[in-house]
């Protein structure tokens, strides 16, 4: 079944720092951008990283430049934002979406995408 | 604010159609490719629309998608119940090196 599955969400106070994974299956994962995709709680999508398939090209929100950092490991169909110096506003369900060939632009597309994990930032 | 500009909401009644316009500018929509987005309460975006006006497999020709200049339309055609959701419009911005998400439109099966 071609499916994203994310984990590692959770309650984290601010200042504090967790990773999200996401694990890709049923199709060639190397082949594609991967992205996330946040939606705090009663808002709206917000873009928040792109990475392409061979990781030369990243882009970030300038909400988490410098503080959050996407990779990615194709031997293990995986995806991962490392995300340090939480705040508040970083709450949100956090989506792992499937994207399009990308190098100096971004995508324009995101065709699969994961059920999400909450992540809550709260003292 | 949204760089990219959706109505709050829209509706219809069962049958009828309804259209959704999502406004930018020569940097985002104007040079780049638009996707559309649905949805439904409680569960995961789904792809509607890229490159303007192209379905994926599986969705029905009842959605349709078009883009003039630095606007696009996303169209639903014999409303369904099923279709009350939030649609969302998506593109790349060439100057802030983003991808944008438009605020979501509501719509409303009367």
């Amino acid at each position: 079944e071609v499916q994203l599955v994310e984990s590692g969400g959770g309650l984290v106070k601010p200042g504090e720092f967790l990773r999200l994974s996401c694990a890709a299956s049923g199709f060639t994962f190397s082949g594609y951008s991967m992205n996330w995709v946040r939606q705090a709680p009663g808002k709206g999508l917000e873009w928040v990283s792109s990475i392409s398939s061979s990781s030369s090209y990243i882009f970030y929100a300038d909400s988490v430049k410098g503080r959050f950092t996407i990779s990615r490991e194709n031997g293990k169909n995986s995806l991962y934002l490392q995300m340090n110096s939480l705040r508040d506003d970083d709450t949100a369900v956090y989506y792992c979406a499937r994207g399009p060939f990308i190098a100096v632009t971004g995508p324009n597309w995101f065709d699969l995408w994961g059920q999400g994990t909450l992540l809550t930032v709260s003292s | 604010q949204s760089v990219l500009t959706q109505p709050p909401s829209v509706s219809a009644a069962p049958g009828q159609k309804v259209t959704i316009s999502c406004s930018g500018s020569s940097s985002n929509i104007g040079n780049n490719f638009v996707s559309w987005y649905q949805q439904l309460p409680g569960t995961a975006p789904k792809l509607l629309i890229y490159d303007n006006n192209k379905r994926p497999s599986g969705i029905p020709d009842r959605f349709s998608g078009s883009k003039s200049g630095t606007s696009a339309t996303l169209g639903i055609t014999g409303l369904q119940t099923g279709d009350e959701a939030d649609y969302y419009c998506g593109t790349w911005d060439n100057n802030l090196s983003a991808a944008l998400f438009g605020g979501g439109t509501k719509v409303t099966v009367l």
